[in-house]
């Protein structure tokens, strides 16, 4: 299986809603990602886990909480999110290797979310 | 700062060549990527480079020269399905940080 899933496909929200995120791999990858990419532009990291411990935060406003339930599964928890959030969310995992070793990273199909 | 250059868009004839050029200038350096992403589509891998030099798979070669912080992706016997987003993305330091550059749109015409 080297496929990353995501849920929901499409997700619409008003700006009070709590609403979550789901991404799922059985690579065996040990590092996974959450990204926010706008139309035309190139995705923006957003968190990293690396052996289900949050590695890497870059700065994302705390109405976006990720959380890492086992090594197979990354969610993103989101709270009271602002219109100008619309954007899809990519999911991606990759070996976390150390020296010798490509870790590339497998992205999802993404959630298009859009925030009324 | 961190900061990756690439053409914003290209066109090229289907069975040609073309070659996408990445220039990069980041803080820490621990490879470069080549992803692919069709549009409405997510990114898939193409390529890696952490050495100088050129590495070639199929139809794609990648080359890197870290000393001038460029890289370039070959693409030969173009065909209609190349038309993508190409983006080049820049690991940094130890860990997972990937930067990705704005990507260049080829378009591939008969």
């Amino acid at each position: 299986d080297t496929e990353v899933t995501q849920t929901p496909k499409h997700l619409v929200m008003g700006m009070t809603n709590k609403k979550s995120l789901k991404c799922e791999q059985h690579m065996g990858h040990r590092a996974m990602y959450w990204y926010k990419q706008k139309a035309k532009k190139p995705p923006e990291l957003m968190f990293v886990y690396s052996y289900e411990k949050l590695s890497i935060n870059e700065s994302v406003p705390s109405r976006f909480s990720p959380e890492c339930p086992n090594s197979s599964l990354l969610n993103l928890h989101l709270h009271a999110l602002q219109p100008e959030d619309s954007a899809l969310y990519l999911c991606a995992s990759s070996p976390a290797g150390t020296s010798g070793t490509i870790n590339e990273q497998f992205f999802g199909p993404g959630t298009r979310l859009t925030v009324l | 700062g961190q900061n990756i250059d690439q053409p914003t868009e290209m066109t090229a004839t289907e069975g040609a060549i073309v070659q996408i050029n990445c220039t990069y200038q980041t803080s820490g350096f621990n490879g470069l990527f080549w992803y692919q992403q069709h549009a409405g589509e997510a990114p898939t891998f193409l390529s890696y480079n952490v050495l100088d030099g050129l590495e070639e798979k199929g139809r794609f070669s990648s080359f890197l020269s870290r000393s001038k912080g460029y890289s370039y992706l070959l693409l030969k016997e173009l065909q209609m399905k190349d038309s993508a987003s190409y983006l080049c993305a820049v690991r940094v330091g130890g860990g997972f940080k990937t930067i990705f550059g704005a990507g260049t749109r080829l378009f591939v015409k008969a």
